[in-house]
């Protein structure tokens, strides 16, 4: 099965410099790869998601990056403010017919210090 | 905009006593699938549904089970339960069934077992 890694655990960065955090998977037939934020407690939202057709997709301050030769994706965060503090989470999808359970990384915990 | 609605938010339990959990997902979506989120880990996925019938299964135990009915709700039945299973779950909805659709979770059911 899918096996998705992601780097680093924790990160802490100063409020409005930029955030990196990063991730591989090892199925080459995954081709769905969301970033999930989730506050304590609450739901994982959706914050930006990117298809194997594309290598980049940003939405104002939040930006992804996909290497399929690689295996690997990003994302990428600027202009941090305080209330991105939150745990992220990579996923991957995608191995073929029927449904597409969303595999998930480990998370990274970002504290953006004001 | 409706979003994924699941009951009961919280839930507690003794040791060997049976749950219930409901998913109501966004009007119109077809697709319906369950996740297990312990303390300080990733969400696991355990099984999901696709026009009513299983469309995949991952590390969802034999003491579980679940359906989506007619109206697309689905339930998770849990049974003997251990302390082991005090979590989070989530349900998530999509629409269309396809590897590349994007998931939107509900808030969550927090189940205590004691």
């Amino acid at each position: 099965g899918e096996n998705v890694e992601q780097h680093p655990s924790t990160l802490s960065v100063q409020e409005g410099d930029s955030a990196v955090i990063k991730c591989t998977y090892s199925d080459s037939a995954s081709n769905y790869f969301p970033w999930y934020k989730q506050e304590l407690g609450k739901r994982p939202q959706l914050i930006i998601d990117i298809r194997s057709n594309v290598g980049e997709k940003k939405d104002q301050r939040i930006a992804v990056t996909l290497n399929k030769t690689a295996k690997h994706f990003s994302l990428h965060i600027t202009e941090t403010q305080p209330e991105d503090s939150a745990v992220y989470f990579c996923a991957a999808s995608g191995r073929g017919a029927g449904s597409y359970q969303l595999t998930f990384g480990k998370g990274t915990k970002l504290s953006v210090i004001p | 905009a409706a979003g994924v609605i699941q009951s009961p938010r919280h839930l507690i339990k003794e040791k060997r006593e049976t749950a219930t959990l409901k998913c109501y997902p966004i009007p119109r979506h077809d697709t319906v699938y369950w996740y297990q989120q312990g303390p300080g880990q990733d969400p696991q996925f355990l099984i999901s549904f696709y026009e009513k019938m299983q469309s995949d299964k991952g590390s969802i135990p034999d003491r579980f089970s679940a359906q989506q009915f007619s109206d697309y709700h689905s339930e998770l039945n849990m049974s003997s339960l251990e302390l082991g299973d005090s979590a989070l779950y989530f349900c998530a909805s999509s629409l269309g069934g396809s590897s590349t659709d994007t998931q939107y979770f509900g808030p969550g059911t927090r189940l205590t077992v004691l």
